[in-house]
């Protein structure tokens, strides 16, 4: 059963709060990542967990902090966010983090920050 | 570095015409793996295939196919009788591995609509 997980599916925030997105799977994947898509345009890699450790972080903004607990868990913190984050948020897994290995999607989190 | 392109942006077609989505590939790996991914109007991604660089069969699941042609840099994917089901947008991506670990990089996306 290839399923990812994903909450909440919708989440509203203002400037000043601080949230988590939550990303679960249960396929006994060692490799979580979290990807960034606006509107009409492909996902943006943000950040790769492998066994997890974080091996890729792609510059991203320190008001995006990831956390992995086990390795089926994947958490994104948010604090500080600004308008220009609102977005798809992606997470994915994979059995390894070999480019055999094909990486499955959740169902994503629509963020708007006001 | 890696770069995929889907020059198609949108593409419009009626019930039951087939339909043809370009990719086309640069990378300068020897071994390397292009994937097909469907996202429809709900946001979640959805595999379709995974193909490796030694493997230049075509393949067809159904109503799928897929053409992967190295001399060229290509891998295509056509819809046979399409289905207003198949309405989404479709990303062709190559991996890219980078720091121990693979990353996808994905083309721009094509559009499809499939009107009844």
């Amino acid at each position: 059963d290839t399923e990812v997980t994903q909450t909440p599916k919708h989440l509203v925030m203002g400037m000043t709060n601080k949230k988590s997105l939550k990303c679960e799977q249960h396929m006994g994947h060692r490799a979580m990542y979290w990807y960034k898509q606006k509107a009409k345009k492909p996902p943006e890699l943000m950040f790769v967990y492998s066994y997890e450790k974080l091996s890729i972080n792609e510059s991203v903004p320190s008001r995006f902090s990831p956390e992995c607990p086990n390795s089926s868990l994947l958490n994104l913190h948010l604090h500080a966010l600004q308008p220009e984050d609102s977005a798809l948020y992606l997470c994915a897994s994979s059995q390894g983090n070999s480019g055999t290995d094909t990486q499955y999607f959740g169902p994503g989190t629509r963020l708007t920050v006001l | 570095a890696q770069k995929v392109t889907q020059a198609q942006t949108e593409i419009s077609v009626v019930e039951k015409e087939d339909v043809t989505l370009d990719c086309v590939y640069e990378t300068r790996d020897t071994t390397y793996y292009l994937f097909w991914y469907k996202q429809p109007p709900s946001g979640e991604l959805v595999f379709l295939i995974r193909r490796n660089s030694f493997d230049e069969q075509n393949e067809i699941s159904g109503r799928y196919s897929w053409n992967f042609q190295k001399s060229t840099s290509s891998f295509n994917f056509t819809i046979t009788a399409s289905q207003v089901v198949d309405s989404a947008v479709y990303f062709c991506a190559l991996s890219e591995h980078r720091g121990g670990s693979e990353k996808l990089v994905f083309g721009k996306g094509t559009k499809l609509t499939v009107n009844p």
